[in-house]
């Protein structure tokens, strides 16, 4: 089946410091989000992107749809301690009603 | 907008017992999923309703395992008999037609022992 790999799995980082993560796949995705999950709650999506080659800001983050369909990137600049959390990205084939593949997460802590 | 709500937050239950965790999507959403979320597997999904009609459950690990959703505003996912490998984090999400992700629930710990 479809697999997501997220790089890094974790990241220990200085508060102020910017963040870039990745997520590729084996197969083409027609979407690309990326969600945050703090302790204790769901996902929330931060940013949706549906066009190869899309960049997209929400606030301090940016996200890349890649060109081939097979990747995305998130970047979180200048980070602050609400950052913390564990990041997916997630990857839809079908337009309407599709399910999600979601990748394995990459955990991002502050230190102080 | 309450959200996604999903009852109970948390369950602790002896192996072979029934477990039913249950969910009540934004109004106005005509899809729902349900997610298990573990270390080892992350986020797998289990099935997925349209319009109350389950349109995939290949996700769904074994004959345990079972869901209904009987109107627009209501799931259930039941587990029977329940075995200490089910637990995880269970959650359920909802979106409208694709409007640009799904809004999950607070999700429900499950600890089978």
């Amino acid at each position: 089946g479809q697999q997501l790999n997220q790089s890094p799995q974790s990241m220990f980082i200085q508060e102020g410091e910017d963040v870039s993560m990745n997520c590729t796949s084996s197969s083409i995705f027609n979407t690309w989000l990326w969600y945050k999950q703090d302790p204790g709650e769901g996902p929330v999506l931060l940013i949706a992107l549906y066009k190869a080659g899309e960049l997209t800001s929400n606030g301090r983050l940016t996200a890349q749809f890649g060109i081939t369909r097979k990747d995305s990137f998130l970047n979180i600049s200048a980070s602050i301690p609400s950052d913390v959390g564990i990041y997916f990205c997630a990857g839809g084939s079908n337009f309407g009603n599709e399910k999600l593949t979601f990748g394995t997460g990459t955990r991002l802590t502050i230190i102080p | 907008d309450a959200g996604v709500i999903q009852s109970p937050r948390h369950e602790v239950t002896e192996m072979g017992q029934e477990v039913t965790l249950r969910c009540k999507p934004i109004s106005g959403h005509n899809s729902l999923f349900w997610y298990r979320q573990t270390m080892m597997r992350g986020l797998e999904l289990l099935i997925y309703f349209n319009n109350n009609v389950p349109i995939d459950d290949s996700g769904m690990p074994e004959d345990r395992f079972s869901a209904k959703m009987p109107n627009a505003s209501f799931s259930t996912l039941k587990i029977q008999p329940s075995e200490p490998r089910d637990s995880a984090v269970y959650f359920c999400a909802s979106t409208r037609d694709w409007a640009g992700g799904y809004t999950f629930g607070s999700g429900t710990r499950l600890t089978v022992v």
